[in-house]
Order: structure tokens, then C-alpha cells, then sequence
């Protein structure tokens, strides 16, 4: 099983819905965060969290939210859904060393 | 403009030459970068990570930086077909509160 685990994997969704993307992990981390990938554009910071009741907006954080409910588990929210949310989102989870991030497999949004 | 700056590629090389990749940074307060490796459809991986000005070696790859430059480079030596996905280049330091801030990423495309 992966240590950091997303759900959905794969979501079509239409405009102005809500809808959650779940992350979980079992590596013990306090640090989470999620990321957005999008073509000629990398990764980009939506939210952070360095432990239960710590949240930080990243690069890109207008339209999301997010809830870290418990050490192990992070979500991402899209109050109302639009189509430039169209993307591939990672979690990921760090120990606050030397920067290594452990990425779960991905969530792909279709906003249409 | 980003913080973090790299050419978007693809980049093609012949089996068994070397590599380059580049990436600029404009944050001089960033004290930590990183490669990661993505390969199609899958997550980021790390492969290395370098803090101190000069190079640093791991097997086939060696990682370059130049803080006066604000500019850091990975060299791929002896490069195979296996070596073909996205490496993202990531800055990070204490000005970054702990986050990473990742580049666009240069697609490598080696060929047999």
C-alpha cells in the first residue's frame, strides 16, 4: 500500500460543485501539503500544513480550501468548482528535513 | 516571474551523452534546492539535493550551484532511454518558511 494515498484518483465534476480531495498518509509526518501541476507551469503551493492546527496558504490558494482533521489526514476543498481548476493535485507529506517531499499518486480533476 | 526559473525543454539527447539541466532562482535567500524526477503519468521522486556552492555527486548525476549566479544545474552522465521524464528543480529555505517552490520542469527525452 502507499504510504501516501489520495482519493479520488480520477474526478469529472461540473461547475459549481464542491468537491474534496482526500490525502492520507502513513509515514508518520507532520508536515502536508497540496500541490497543483498543470502543463509548462510545474507545481504550485495551494496549502501547507506543518501539524494539526498550523494551515498556510501557498502560491495559489484562492478558490481552495483545506482541513487537516487529524496528523495523517489532509483534504483539499473546491467550494465551487470552475473550469481553470482543471488540473492534476498532489499531496505531499515531509519530516522537515533536507526537503524531500513523498508525493501520493495524484488526484486529476475535469472541471467541464 | 517565477521564483524558481527553468527551461520547459524538451531536451534531447543521444544514449550515452551528457545531459544538462538548468535552473535559475531569484530568491537569494534560498539556501536548499532539489531535482526531482517525474516520469509520465507517475509522481515527483527525489534524486538529489545540494546546499553549499559547487558540485555534488551521486553516481551518474551531479548536481551544480552557484549562489553569486542564483543559478543551479544537473548534469546526467552516460544518460539512458530510463532517464526520459520531467525533472523539476526546487528551491527552498528559511524566506520560504519551509515550503518548496518548484520550477516549471524541462522534459528530457533521451534517445536510443
Amino acid at each position: 500500500d502507499a504510504d501516501v494515498t489520495q482519493t479520488p484518483r480520477n474526478r469529472i465534476t461540473k461547475t459549481g460543485k464542491r468537491i474534496m480531495l482526500e490525502c492520507s498518509q502513513t509515514k508518520g509526518h507532520d508536515r502536508m501539503y497540496w500541490y497543483r501541476q498543470d502543463p509548462g507551469l510545474g507545481l504550485r503551493l495551494i496549502y501547507y500544513s506543518f501539524d494539526v492546527k498550523d494551515i498556510n496558504k501557498g502560491e495559489i490558494s484562492d478558490g481552495y480550501s483545506v482541513s487537516r482533521q487529524a496528523q495523517a489526514k489532509f483534504s483539499l476543498s473546491l467550494e465551487s468548482a470552475i473550469p481553470n481548476q482543471t488540473a492534476l493535485y498532489f499531496c505531499a507529506t515531509s519530516d522537515g528535513g533536507p526537503g524531500e517531499l513523498f508525493f501520493g499518486e495524484g488526484s486529476r480533476l475535469t472541471v467541464l | 516571474q517565477k521564483e524558481v526559473e527553468q527551461n520547459s525543454g524538451p531536451l534531447s539527447v543521444p544514449e550515452g551523452a551528457i545531459a544538462s539541466l538548468n535552473c535559475t532562482y531569484s530568491d537569494r535567500g534560498s539556501q536548499s534546492f532539489f531535482w526531482y524526477r517525474q516520469y509520465s503519468g507517475k509522481s515527483p521522486e527525489l534524486i538529489m539535493f545540494i546546499y553549499s556552492n559547487g558540485d555534488k555527486e551521486d553516481g551518474r548525476f551531479t548536481a551544480q550551484l552557484n549562489k553569486a549566479s542564483q543559478y543551479v544545474s544537473l548534469l546526467i552522465r552516460d544518460s539512458q532511454p530510463s532517464d526520459s521524464a520531467t525533472y523539476l528543480c526546487a528551491g527552498g529555505g528559511y524566506n520560504q518558511g519551509g515550503k518548496l517552490i518548484f520550477g516549471q520542469g524541462t522534459e528530457l527525452s533521451v534517445k536510443p
